[in-house]
């Protein structure tokens, strides 16, 4: 079995601000990771993936995310935050082939 | 590369009547696709499982009488929903997976079902 925990559901940061999404996962295999953006009235895009390779993944956008097996964690962050980053973020397990999404997190950006 | 197109992208449709979903993985063989539905603010739920040329695998609470899936082939699945009602209203994603891939998939753009 396995399950996602995203820690709050929304987030506001200024424009150039960091941006810190958590994410805390359980799996009973060693999963692969990853976090989908999503833009309003559209599908998912993946930013990035963890697949048991280096534990700091980068990704598109400025986005990158650290795997720590120790903490069960896949937080994201980017340096600094841009207008267009404003969307919903999944953090993502993928373990045996069956993908369980966190509940998401909606990130506002001020200008 | 790893491109799935959905079609259509919004549909409205009357009470009753049925609505076709077509799910295409343009430039990869997908041994496996997957519906999801996501309710406004909220996470996505898997509906169904399919594999090219077997039945779909549904999850616990989706009616497969009324939400049919067929995977013809590597490249197409199709969702019909079956006597459309207002509830069913909702947001569809696919994805798929690629051969052989990393766990990996990749989704369509989503397709927004009005019922009305």
């Amino acid at each position: 079995a396995q399950s996602v925990t995203q820690l709050g559901s929304h987030v506001s940061v200024s424009e150039g601000a960091l941006v810190l999404l958590r994410c805390n996962y359980s799996s009973s295999v060693p999963p692969y990771l990853f976090w989908y953006v999503q833009y309003p009235n559209q599908g998912l895009q993946l930013l990035l993936k963890y697949t048991s390779a280096a534990t700091l993944v980068k990704g598109i956008n400025g986005f990158e995310a650290e795997f720590k097996k120790s903490e069960t964690s896949f937080h994201l962050t980017k340096p600094s935050a841009h207008m267009s980053d404003a969307a919903e973020y999944f953090c993502v397990v993928n373990a045996g082939n069956m993908l369980t999404f966190g509940g998401g997190t909606r990130l506002m950006v001020k200008p | 590369g790893a491109v799935v197109s959905q079609h259509p992208s919004r549909v409205i449709c009357k009470s009753g009547t049925s609505v076709k979903i077509e799910c295409r993985s343009l430039d990869f063989q997908a041994t496996t696709m997957f519906w999801y539905r996501q309710f406004p603010k909220q996470s996505l739920m898997l509906m169904a499982t399919s594999n090219e040329g077997s039945k779909a695998t549904y999850e616990q609470g989706v009616e497969k009488d009324k939400f049919l899936i067929n995977h013809a082939s590597l490249t197409l699945s199709t969702l019909t929903v079956t006597s459309a009602h207002p509830e069913d209203s909702s947001f569809y994603i696919c994805s798929a997976s690629l051969r052989g891939g990393t766990y990996e998939q990749y989704f369509g753009p989503g397709t927004r079902l009005t019922v009305t």
